[in-house]
């Protein structure tokens, strides 16, 4: 019944270090997603894969970087990390991107903070 | 103009009252209509949805919609403490994105 996993879960970071956040779903879904969130914004969406081999920007991209590794796994990348990237970070699934309806599952996740 | 607007909250409440969580949008492209609940330390999962103006009742949740206003709205009847929790409305018009409401923070006390 795992869903959504995502690690780490806790992650430091300085300024300019990089870092992959880890992700992988077991429901054979086809669409991906990274969201981050703060206090008073809401969900934002970084990247997303509509299906296997395809990725795209969403609303706040800039700084990240994504890889659709497979079906399962989709990573996020800071290359270089800054504090305004501070954020708890959820990846998510969804059956079809566009689909109505469309349910999306989210991971538990990561809450980064960049000193 | 924010394209949804959401209450933050807090909003605390008796255990067994009626609590409504609201939200306005200003896209009239909007289709689907969403409420997640995301408990502290985890992600959101889906609570309800619809796609029609007019109410959909699910257990003690109802989710109403009225499009002409833009506004829709999540009812919890006989509130328990196990409700509390951050609601956060959503909407999608078909494409890849959905827009989430900045949640409202709901502390339901025994």
């Amino acid at each position: 019944n795992a869903g959504v996993t995502q690690t780490p879960k806790f992650q430091v970071l300085k300024t300019g270090q990089s870092m992959t956040l880890q992700c992988a779903q077991d429901m054979n879904h086809n669409s991906m997603y990274w969201y981050r969130q703060d206090p008073g914004m809401g969900l934002r969406l970084i990247y997303y894969s509509a299906s296997e081999g395809t990725t795209d920007k969403g609303e706040v991209p800039n700084g990240y970087n994504v890889s659709r590794l497979n079906k399962r796994e989709f990573s996020l990348r800071l290359e270089s990390a800054a504090p305004s990237q501070t954020s708890v970070y959820f990846c998510a699934s969804s059956e079809a991107i566009g689909a109505g309806g469309n349910t999306i599952y989210f991971g538990e996740g990561s809450w980064l903070t960049v000193v | 103009q924010k394209e949804v607007e959401q209450d933050p909250g807090p909003l605390s409440v008796p255990e067994g009252a009626i609590v409504s969580l609201n939200c306005t949008y200003s896209n009239s492209a909007f289709q689907y209509f969403m409420w997640y609940r995301q408990y502290s330390r985890k992600g959101p999962e889906l609570l309800m949805y619809t796609y029609s103006s007019g109410n959909k009742e699910d257990g003690r949740f109802t989710a109403q919609v009225d499009k002409s206003s833009k506004y829709i709205s999540l009812f919890i009847r006989d509130s328990q403490p196990s409700d509390s929790a951050t609601y956060l409305c959503a909407f999608h018009t078909g494409g890849f994105k959905t827009i989430f409401g900045a949640g409202t923070r709901l502390f339901v006390k025994a």
